[in-house]
């Protein structure tokens, strides 16, 4: 059973235009999400992060958003770079960001961006 | 600072043999999970090592071990391969400081035929 499902398995965008990632929870304990990067013949580097206590978090071009009754996030890129074509990787977790202890890491089956010049 | 350093790249083994993995995290980060990565399946958790000690553990067979050393480096051990263990294994290390990010490896690609 998929507890962090990323329905699309793949995405293309237009250079310039919004990038829309989105991931499905069905584990109402988790509360802390990740989304990562991943270029072929690369490990996944680390884009964002958002607690559930909050809904909305930025990083440049990043935001991600969290829906915590609807157990659904998503990641937006404004504006896309055809250099975020990647594979992008929803992943959560629960135990608070600040607990020493705390579950395992849970990875979506990922989504194929590509942004087209 | 170094990254995450996986070795071999690359390996290729024929079924019913074993085979380890080596890890050497980020220096100073003491927690090291390792994934496997299939084509569809994203990342799937094998286990995490933390201070040497398995603190948590995914759902794969027996056939799947691991362990970590003094100095925070982890082998993982995958005994009597199958051809679905051909798989992408990637480690990822980090801090203890509670929940931070993950630093990844570039990964093992293991080729079972």
């Amino acid at each position: 059973d998929q507890q962090v499902k990323q329905n699309s398995p793949s995405l293309s965008v237009q250079e310039g235009r919004i990038s829309i990632l989105n991931c499905d929870y069905t584990n109402s304990m988790f509360d802390y999400f990740l989304w990562y990067k991943k270029y072929p013949a690369e490990g996944p580097t680390f884009l964002i992060s958002i607690s559930s206590i909050k809904d909305k978090n930025e990083d440049g071009r990043f935001t991600v958003f969290l829906n915590k009754s609807a157990k659904h996030l998503s990641l937006h890129i404004v504006p896309s770079q055809p250099g975020d074509s990647a594979v992008y990787f929803c992943a959560a977790s629960r135990g608070g960001i600040m607990k020493t202890s705390y579950d395992k890491v849970i990875f979506g089956p990922g989504t194929s961006l590509s942004v087209i010049p | 600072k170094a990254g995450v350093t996986q070795t071999p790249r690359y390996l290729i083994k024929t079924r019913g043999q074993q085979v380890t993995l080596s890890c050497s995290p980020i220096s100073g980060h003491r927690s090291v999970s390792w994934y496997q990565q299939t084509p569809g399946q994203g990342l799937q958790f094998l286990f995490e090592y933390f201070s040497e000690t398995q603190r948590n553990k995914g759902n794969f067979p027996g056939r799947f071990s691991g362990r970590q050393f003094s100095n925070s480096r982890s082998e993982m051990n995958v005994s009597t391969l199958e051809l679905g263990d051909s798989a992408l294994y990637l480690c990822a290390s980090s801090s203890d400081r509670g929940r931070t990010e993950a630093f990844f490896g570039q990964g093992t690609r293991l080729t079972v035929v």
